[in-house]
């Protein structure tokens, strides 16, 4: 059974700075792609940073570009997401996905953790 | 900077047909954009229900089906049942991005 388990949230201030983990199980972590997706309190969901398999291809949002650093270590099954000069605006749940064999589908979701970014 | 249009809400009756869709502001929809289509009810996470236009995971009803329709990505539910009254939400690939549409609420009334 596939289980993606975040963890690392809570509440930061403003300029702060927050690292997300994910732990991975049940596939094969290695030869996937992961996905982090965000969702602000009573919005819809907005995709952040993907990373490839072997981590040779790293995208990013517009709006987390020089601030956000996803990564992962194969070794442990885990995922990450460096969360740097944090905003209000970055509140929101933050969860962790893993893409399908493709590599343009997204079919496992974490149940996600909750980034609040307040003074 | 792609942005993805949903309808904000719909309605459908109990045993009913519905169609969602998924528009792009850069053109028609096609293919080579991926889409994927997912469920989510309130405090759950998303749940994967379609992806590549049109197929299912192995866990996906037989009562939801994707397509192209008009150029736009389309989920179209069948049989609709009262528990598929959730949020969904389209997702595009875009080059080296990734866009959600903004979510459409369905109503089974």
């Amino acid at each position: 059974e596939v289980q993606l388990v975040e963890s690392g949230g809570g509440l930061v201030k403003p300029g702060g700075s927050l690292r997300l983990s994910c732990a991975a199980s049940g596939f094969t972590f290695s030869n996937y792609n992961m996905n982090w997706v965000r969702q602000a309190p009573g919005k819809g969901l907005e995709w952040v940073s993907s990373i490839s398999s072997g981590s040779s291809y790293i995208y990013y949002a517009d709006l987390v570009k020089g601030r956000f650093t996803i990564s992962r270590d194969n070794a442990e099954n885990s995922l990450y997401l460096q969360m740097n000069s944090l905003r209000a605006e970055d509140t929101a749940v933050y969860y962790c996905a893993k893409l399908g064999g493709s590599g343009r589908n997204v079919d496992y979701w974490g149940q996600g953790i909750l980034v609040t970014v307040s003074s | 900077q792609t942005v993805v249009t949903q309808e904000p809400s719909l309605t459908v009756s109990p045993g009913g047909t519905v169609t969602l869709t998924c528009a792009s502001n850069t053109g028609a929809v096609t293919s080579s954009y991926y889409p994927n289509w997912f469920q989510q009810k309130p405090g759950q996470a998303p749940r994967a229900l379609i992806y590549s236009t049109n197929k299912k995971h192995s866990w996906t009803p037989a009562r939801f089906s994707g397509s192209l329709l008009g150029g736009k990505a389309a989920l179209t539910l069948s049989g609709v049942q009262p528990e598929d009254e959730a949020e969904y939400y389209c997702l595009l690939y875009d080059g080296d991005a990734q866009v959600f549409g903004g979510g459409t609420k369905l109503t089974v009334l």
